[in-house]
């Protein structure tokens, strides 16, 4: 884990509450990716951004699931009016040479989320 | 056809002896296959990957082989260590898209026995 910081590690809403997931990708790093584990399951793809732009969020929810990689902080991820079923770990995942044959991805600690 | 199927679910090898993870995938688009080593509570870490073009890559003890007409990959750990019990998942991807979007497969829980 070549130095992307996720916060927090654990996060804890009851149903109906507001969860930001926040990522931090290595320093130098333009791109961001943001992957969802159920527990016991593989990571599934959400959504890919560039500083400022959303580039392909074809694995995100279209309710309630946003994503943001703004010019200047970290990139969030903010899941509204969360559901049991959103419980989950996320992970954001850095790169830079986006799309070439050097990119390499390099995965945070992960955002522990329970929903009560 | 996105999905990359990976088998065994749960592996336990003694100590000294070889892992050996499979992954079958049906996109023949897919043009890079890496593995990825998870250790629990934290985040997947790229332990070796491989493109179409080669049969076989050899990093130390960790060797991925490829067979493209069958669409099956495989990780081969030789001289399992105890240190080497983690969850191991293989990906696929479609590189040209520019989009690095890895699809995963489902994972294998690796024990080493002492």
């Amino acid at each position: 884990n070549a130095g992307v910081m996720q916060n927090p590690r654990h996060l804890v809403r009851r149903r109906g509450q507001e969860a930001r997931l926040r990522c931090s990708p290595v320093k130098g790093h333009s791109h961001v990716y943001w992957y969802r584990q159920l527990p016991e399951e593989g990571l599934k793809f959400m959504v890919y951004l560039q500083k400022e732009n959303i580039i392909d969020e074809s694995g995100m929810p279209k309710e309630r699931f946003s994503a943001e990689f703004p010019k200047e902080g970290p990139s969030i991820l903010r899941i509204q009016q969360v559901v049991r079923g959103d419980s989950a770990a996320y992970f954001c995942a850095s790169s830079t040479l986006a799309g070439t044959a050097q990119e390499t991805q390099y995965f945070g600690p992960g955002t522990r989320l329970l929903v009560l | 056809q996105q999905q990359v199927k990976q088998s065994p679910q749960s592996l336990i090898v003694q100590k000294g002896g070889i892992s050996i993870i499979n992954c079958a995938y049906e996109n023949t688009a897919f043009d890079y296959f890496p593995w990825y080593q998870q250790f629990p509570g934290k985040g997947p870490a790229l332990l070796i990957a491989i493109r179409p073009d080669v049969s076989e890559k050899k990093e130390g003890r960790f060797t991925i082989s490829f067979n493209k007409s069958a669409k099956q990959f495989s990780l081969h750990i030789m001289d399992s260590q105890p240190g080497d019990s983690a969850t191991y998942f293989c990906a696929a991807s479609n590189r040209p898209y520019g989009a690095q979007k890895l699809v995963f497969g489902q994972g294998t829980r690796l024990t080493i026995n002492p």
